[in-house]
This record gives structure tokens, sequence and C-alpha cells, in this order.
């Protein structure tokens, strides 16, 4: 059973960079699949961020406008998210996810990590 | 890009069957896959059917899904409701260079 597990700093603040990594249990992340992040607020719903795969193929929602960035880690089967210059309107419950291909069919998600933007 | 719009809220009774609509705006609904995603308070969203109207294993076949291209829609139809299928249901698809979810429905079960 695949499951995945997200981590990092619950507060950030403005303007800082915001992190956080994906462990991957039950799937080896060197066979192959792509690994997205996606987040959720009242104020936009459900937003995807981002994949990428371990071959380095990523595609990321233009509307983050290059903020984000999402790395691959075979050796130790987790994959991360960096987003640059953040402001409240990132506070957000943020989720993992895996896809058979970019874009389609987000499962299995994380449990989710509420990231909260503010000095 | 485009939006997919979904009613905000459905209530219906036990052993009723309820349809929940998700329009694209632009673009053929045909051209790419729709998922289903239901989501109940607390948890993350987990997939009740995938490309269209597939059902993942362990989904109750009460759960089907279907395009309506003359609409430009997919629909998401629940039969012999039960007061757990009460959630959040957002419907998702995508173009060439991103994904997209709809606003989700609010399904109440009463």
């Amino acid at each position: 059973q695949v499951e995945l597990q997200e981590s990092g700093p619950g507060l950030v603040k403005p303007s800082e960079t915001l992190s956080l990594t994906c462990d991957v249990s039950g799937y080896s992340i060197s066979s192959g699949y792509y690994w997205n992040w996606i987040r959720q607020s009242p104020e936009k719903g459900l937003e995807w961020i981002g994949t990428n795969s371990l071959g380095g193929n990523s595609f990321y929602n233009p509307s983050l406008k290059s903020r984000a960035s999402i790395s691959v880690d075979s050796s130790n089967n987790q994959f991360s998210l960096r987003l640059t210059s953040v402001t409240a309107a990132d506070t957000a419950v943020y989720y993992c996810a895996r896809s058979i291909r970019p874009f389609n069919w987000f499962d299995p998600w994380g449990q989710g990590t509420l990231v909260t933007v503010s000095s | 890009n485009f939006m997919l719009t979904q009613t905000h809220s459905v209530s219906e009774s036990p052993g009723k069957t309820v349809t929940i609509s998700c329009t694209r705006s632009s673009g053929s609904i045909a051209s790419n896959f729709v998922q289903w995603y239901q989501q109940r308070p607390g948890h993350s969203p987990t997939t009740v059917i995938y490309e269209d109207n597939r059902r993942p294993s362990g989904v109750p076949d009460r759960f089907s899904g279907s395009i309506v291209t003359s609409s430009n829609s997919a629909s998401l139809t629940i039969s012999g409701l039960k007061t757990e299928d009460e959630a959040d249901y957002f419907c998702q698809s995508y173009d060439t260079t991103t994904a997209v979810f709809g606003g989700g429905t609010k399904l109440t079960v009463l």
C-alpha cells in the first residue's frame, strides 16, 4: 500500500521560502510515476502547484509565476517543494500526491500539512 | 486556462440518487480525462472516479461517472445514498500545461 507523508515548518514568514518534504512508503520512486504538490485554502480551493518525475520532466502552475520548484530524491524515496517569496495568500494545507502521468489522476494523497504565512 | 464549475451544494435523502455536475469553461470536456475526488471533513481527498468513468478498487458501484458533451460537462452520480457519502466532491481535469480542480460540491445526506 502506497503512503505519502508531508513534513515541514508550519509557520513561514512573508518573503521567505516555504520548504516541504514528502516521504513515500510502499513504492519506490525509482520505479517511475510523477510526484505532485497540491494545496487547499478556503479562498482558492484546491490548487495544483506542480509535478516532477525522477527523470526531471517537470510542470508547474503558471499562476505561481516560477516561484515553485519540485525535486525528486530516489535515494531517500522522497520529494520536496520549494516556494519562494511567500505571502499570506500562500497560507494553505499542502498535500503531496502521486500521478501516473502529468496532471492526471492524483492518487494517493498525503494527509496534508497546514502552512501559515505570517510574521 | 479553463475553469471547472460545480454547484456549491446539494442535499438528498438516504436511498435516493444524486447527480453532481462539473462544467468546463473552454476546450472540450472530452479532450482530457475527468477525475472525481471525495473529501470528508478533516481528511485528504480520495478518488471515487478516474478517467471519466473508472472506479478504483474498493469504491462501490453506487458511484458512476460520465461525460455529457452537449453541455461540455462531466457528471458524478451516486445511487442508493448512504449517510457516509456526506462529503465534499471535487472534479479535476487538465490541459497541456496544468491540472485544474472544480470548486467542490458539498453533499448533504439527510
